[in-house]
């Protein structure tokens, strides 16, 4: 069972370029978010997806984009990459309500140069 | 608008007990979940709380109090391998449910 599975896991990008996060899961679960962590800080939710064609913006969804076309993968978009959003990004995925938990992909390490 | 807070930092001994605080204002509580987070890891579920009251899983107890915002986590018999940081996160009611994390709290156990 893989669970969350995150490619690539690390990248150096330039600014200026444009690349995709890739996140898929096999759990069959409904909901699934893009984090963002910086050095010594909590996680910031950038978009999450509650099923297959419907998302919503998080707290920093500004410079990213997301689709759902699914519901075992949600890509994460970037464009026009900046050195703001260096950072170690993670996708987590979990069913809808009650205490259910979240399980999280092993993360994408992300350099903007 | 919604805040979560948490000790940035706290030290413990070896076989001691820690509490670790979160207190959160957020618009439509629906939950109060507790990770772990190893240095270079993804996060791990420690527990969840929605009612009032105390949640008790072996070593790793915790409590809420939804009248005042406030939650902890208590860890007894402090192991070397407990030092991590410890995320408070809420579940947001909004028009979807949504999860937030607090800042964490980066616990080092020494001997």
């Amino acid at each position: 069972n893989a669970g969350v599975t995150q490619t690539p896991k690390f990248r150096i990008l330039k600014i200026g370029q444009s690349m995709t996060l890739q996140c898929a899961q096999d759990m069959n679960h409904n909901y699934m978010y893009w984090y963002r962590q910086d050095p010594g800080m909590g996680l910031k939710l950038i978009y999450y997806s509650v099923g297959a064609g419907i998302t919503d913006k998080g707290e920093v969804p500004n410079g990213y984009n997301v689709s759902r076309s699914t519901t075992e993968d949600f890509p994460l978009r970037l464009e026009l990459a900046a050195p703001s959003q260096t950072s170690v990004y993670f996708c987590a995925s979990s069913y809808l309500t009650g205490n259910q938990p979240q399980h999280f992909g092993d993360g994408t390490r992300l350099s903007i140069l | 608008g919604q805040n979560i807070d948490q000790p940035t930092e706290m030290t413990a001994t070896e076989g001691a007990i820690v509490q670790i605080n979160c207190t959160y204002q957020t618009s439509g509580f629906n939950g109060l979940f507790w990770y772990q987070q190893h240095a270079g890891e993804a996060p791990t579920f420690l527990s969840y709380n929605v009612l009032d009251g105390l949640e008790e899983k072996g070593r790793f107890s915790s409590f809420l109090s939804r009248s005042k915002g406030y939650s902890y986590l208590l860890l007894k018999e402090l192991q070397m391998k407990d030092s991590a940081s410890y995320l408070c996160a809420v579940r947001m009611k909004t028009s979807y449910d949504k999860v937030i994390f607090g800042p964490g709290t980066s616990l080092s156990v020494i001997p």
